[in-house]
């Protein structure tokens, strides 16, 4: 079983729907990162959270550190919000480092 | 502007050479972090670098070299004895390591080897 797993594995909507993309983890975390990858393979930090919930434009992030579980969600979706979405946690033991879920691809349709 | 340039975006090497990609950031970095991406897997750390002069092995550094003789170049070597070296490879850097340090990413190199 991955330490991180993401669901769905693949996502398509229409363009003004509201999404969800979930992350479960199994090990106690220092910090959740959500980032996103555009076709051309490029890595953008969206969020880094260590509880609560965090909202930047139409990006809103939780976290429930209790429930070892974090949710995306895009509000008023659009074309250009299609992309792959990776959850990656930061262990708080050990070395600290990053380990990644293997991605939700958004698909909007206009 | 300040980030992460990684070169070239595209790679083709033949089996049996050994070839290096590059990674530059002009953020003041002092950590600095290579990952490779394959389909259907999550990223995984190849190699990690947090000061000048000082890298660390991660989880499949075996058929990879890497040095790190200034602060804001970390270049990374898939040698022959990398036994599936095509993939897409990632460079990223953060303020140091510590737990609270978002990392930033580079835009990546694919690498086919033919």
């Amino acid at each position: 079983k991955n330490e991180v797993e993401q669901s769905p594995q693949n996502l398509t909507a229409q363009e003004g729907e509201f999404i969800t993309i979930n992350c479960s983890y199994s090990v106690g975390i220092s910090a959740l990162h959500w980032l996103q990858q555009h076709p051309g393979g490029g890595i953008v930090s969206l969020f880094m959270l260590s509880s609560g919930k965090k909202k930047h434009g139409r990006l809103i992030a939780t976290i429930n550190i209790q429930e070892k579980h974090s949710s995306l969600h895009i509000t008023a979706s659009h074309p250009r919000d299609s992309a792959v979405y990776i959850c990656a946690v930061r262990a708080n033991f050990g070395n600290e480092k990053l380990t990644f879920g293997t991605g939700t691809r958004l698909t909007i349709i206009p | 502007d300040g980030g992460i340039t990684q070169s070239p975006k595209y790679l083709f090497r033949k089996e049996g050479q050994n070839v290096t990609l590059s990674c530059e950031q002009n953020l003041n970095h002092d950590a600095m972090y290579w990952y490779r991406q394959d389909p259907g897997q999550g990223l995984r750390l190849i190699y990690y670098s947090q000061i000048v002069n000082d890298f660390q092995k991660g989880d499949i550094a075996e058929g990879y070299s890497v040095s790190r003789e200034k602060k804001e170049s970390f270049p990374l070597t898939v040698t022959s004895a990398q036994k599936n070296p095509t993939a897409f490879y990632l460079c990223a850097s953060s303020i140091s390591r510590g737990r609270h340090n978002e990392q930033f990413f580079g835009p990546g190199t694919r690498l086919t080897v033919l």
